[in-house]
């Protein structure tokens, strides 16, 4: 079955970096786009961007260009999105999530991780 | 800026009642949008697809419609199980979510 696991909560200060990573199994690494999501306490979901596991390409939402580098690892089947300059906005549950179809435009988010707590705190 | 509404925004309604929950696109999407599911403390899931397009294993009591611009989704027959926010999204040069709807049970 396919599975998403993806690391442990982080506690980050102001200004740091925070890399989150989320491992795949249960189906072909590099025929699925992997989309990362987040959701700040209380609020909605917001896009962050995706990458392709095949030739390692990206597209970032325009709120998170400059700031988000997402990774992929082919030989662990693992896909990484780091963050930096971390504020206390950025205090959310960052979700991994794989796309429904192998279409060439991803489309929509159907396998998801358990999602990873980063806090920003002083 | 490309933007989708929701409405409303929560509601509440009894087990067995029909609740429909509107998605407005701010351009056309032909039908290039999807609902999804999110109880307290859980991942989305995927209800609809390709605006209505049952994804496998989800009851046939939820369901979509709609097409360029404006979109419902509607849930025949409430069932306890059912309390969560909604969320359609769109993928249009990246994903974009509505605000979601809150759905209690009376």
């Amino acid at each position: 079955q396919v599975q998403l696991v993806q690391s442990g909560a982080e506690v980050k200060k102001p200004g740091a970096s925070v890399k989150v990573s989320c491992k795949a199994s249960g189906y072909t690494f590099t025929n699925y786009y992997i989309h990362w999501v987040r959701q700040a306490p209380g609020q909605g979901l917001e896009w962050m961007g995706i990458i392709n596991p095949s030739g390692g390409t990206t597209r970032y939402a325009q709120n998170f260009q400059g700031r988000v580098t997402m990774t992929r690892d082919t030989s662990t089947s693992t896909v990484y999105m780091e963050m930096k300059n971390l504020i206390s906005q950025d205090t959310a549950l960052y979700y991994c999530a794989r796309d429904r179809t192998r279409s060439v435009v991803p489309t929509a988010p159907l396998f998801w991780g358990q999602g990873t707590l980063v806090t920003v705190s002083s | 800026d490309f933007q989708m509404t929701q409405s409303p925004s929560s509601l509440s309604a009894s087990v067995g009642d029909r609740v429909t929950i509107t998605c407005q696109a701010s351009q056309d999407v032909t039908n290039n949008l999807n609902w999804y599911q999110q109880k307290p403390g859980k991942a989305p899931k995927l209800l609809i697809y390709d605006a209505s397009n049952l994804e496998k294993g989800v009851p046939s009591r939820f369901s979509g419609s709609g097409s360029g611009r404006y979109f419902l989704f509607t849930i025949t027959s409430l069932q306890p199980e059912d309390i969560a926010i909604y969320y359609c999204q769109h993928y249009r040069m990246g994903l974009t979510f509505g605000p979601g709807t809150k759905v209690d049970v009376k």
